[in-house]
């Protein structure tokens, strides 16, 4: 059974902290690995990677992924009160098959 | 401008009751999902469809039903023998394998 595991379940920090999610992954046949943003109802698109190594990078958020080792995370420099949301890791596999999706991480920014 | 309609964002229900959440999109997408948030749990797959008049079953289907009559129109039965119906339900499509999802901003169901 596919499996995404994310940590920590949860994270309170100070704006213009640095910090780094977590997401490890099972899956039969991976094909990608994608990680979004929700800060109070639609999850919005943040990343897609596929391959491992190369990082990829959104103004201060940038994420990477180890094939090898089964991991992605997300970082985020200089926080601020914005990045406040439920962040979620989902992974697919090869196939046509959905997305499988981790618990998630809920950050709060704090001023 | 594209996107995914899901109506109503509130609904009240009591128990016992079927209840029917709409989703619609005009963003031309083939693959259409449902999934249900509960607080801690991350998103789970209810049920999903990859193209008209055909759908599967997700992780937990069981009390739900769907149909897919139309490409833009995904609507999710929530039947009587759903045991904890109350959640927020997300909609989502996709252009196909491979591409990102695109969400609905959720209806949230009470059951009481």
């Amino acid at each position: 059974e596919d499996k995404v595991v994310q940590s920590p379940l949860s994270l309170v920090v100070h704006e213009g902290d640095t910090v780094t999610l977590n997401c490890s992954y099972e899956v039969t046949n991976f094909r990608s690995l994608l990680w979004y943003k929700q800060e109070k109802k639609a999850p919005t698109f943040l990343f897609m990677l596929t391959s491992s190594g190369i990082e990829k990078k959104s103004g201060r958020l940038s994420s990477i992924l180890d094939k090898k080792e089964l991991f992605s995370i997300l970082n985020i420099t200089a926080t601020q009160t914005g990045d406040s949301a439920i962040y979620l890791c989902a992974v697919e596999g090869r196939g046509n098959t959905p997305l499988v999706f981790g618990k998630g991480t809920r950050l709060s920014v704090i001023a | 401008d594209g996107g995914i309609t899901q109506s109503p964002k509130y609904l009240f229900r009591k128990e016992g009751q079927n209840v029917t959440l709409s989703c619609e999109q005009n963003l031309n997408h083939d693959a259409m999902y449902w999934y249900r948030q509960d607080p801690g749990q991350g998103l789970r797959l209810i049920y999903y469809s990859q193209i008209v008049n055909d759908f599967q079953k997700g992780d937990i289907a069981e009390g739900y039903s769907v149909s897919r009559e139309k490409k833009e129109s995904f609507p999710l039965t929530v039947t009587s023998a759903q045991k904890n119906p109350t959640a927020f339900y997300l909609c989502a499509s996709s252009i196909g394998a491979n591409s990102p999802l695109h969400f609905g901003n959720g209806t949230r169901l009470t059951v009481t």
